[in-house]
């Protein structure tokens, strides 16, 4: 089992471009999920999904998008990257998504915006 | 909405030392707790977990017990090591919020030698 894998593991990008952050996950999990990571603030939802085709917002969507084709892979596009979205980015899966369910992480993508 | 309140860190402990990390929490409903931990340019995985009011969970040497009337959640270990050394993200799970997870701002931990 390779658990949640993530690509790129860094990318810079200048302002006005746009990319899209990969995640896989090999564990058969219903529930996805990506999150920002930056300092002082914690761990803040960005999108997530509770199933193939159904995808919805978390506390910080703006300037992302989501789609969820297969159980596997849940990818992350930027739309028009802003110097505001410099963070580390993880996704995360669990089997699904009920209140006790632990919560598997990728090992995460630092993204620079400049 | 539901929200978790941490300590500040960072937390600076000599080995052998008593650990604790406070986490209080609000929520509208009854949450599952949880406390996981990221070591140095990893993700974050889960320490351990309770989802009822009592529970202990632990794992490590860590415990922590959900009281529900004092809203809170610490972390506790009595003989930290320098391999402990990480940043500690408590968490709460609410199936009325849609199973969202929302975390706590994370608690930096050093133990030195």
């Amino acid at each position: 089992n390779a658990g949640v894998t993530q690509t790129p593991k860094f990318q810079v990008l200048k302002t006005g471009q746009s990319m899209t952050l990969q995640c896989a996950q090999d564990m058969n999990h219903e529930y996805m999920s990506w999150y920002r990571q930056d300092p002082g603030m914690g761990l803040r939802l960005i999108h997530y999904s509770v199933g193939a085709g159904i995808t919805d917002q978390g506390e910080v969507p703006n300037g992302y998008n989501v789609s969820r084709s297969t159980t596997e892979d849940f990818p992350l596009r930027l739309l028009s990257a802003a110097p505001s979205q410099t963070s580390v980015y993880f996704c995360a899966s669990s089997y699904s998504g009920g209140g006790a369910d632990e919560q598997f992480f990728g090992p995460g993508t630092r993204l620079t915006v400049l | 909405g539901n929200s978790v309140t941490q300590m500040e860190g960072p937390v600076t402990l000599s080995e052998e030392a008593f650990l604790t990390i406070n986490c209080t929490y609000t929520a509208t409903g009854y949450p599952s707790l949880f406390w996981y931990v990221q070591y140095p340019g990893e993700g974050l995985q889960l320490l351990l977990k309770a989802t009822k009011a009592d529970d202990k969970g632990s794992n490590k040497g860590f415990e922590a017990t959900y009281r529900k009337e004092t809203t809170s959640f610490h972390l506790e270990k009595g003989s930290v090591q320098v391999s402990d050394s990480a940043v500690y993200f408590c968490a709460l799970s609410d199936l009325a919020s849609y199973d969202k997870v929302i975390f706590g701002p994370g608690t930096s931990l050093s133990v030195i030698p």
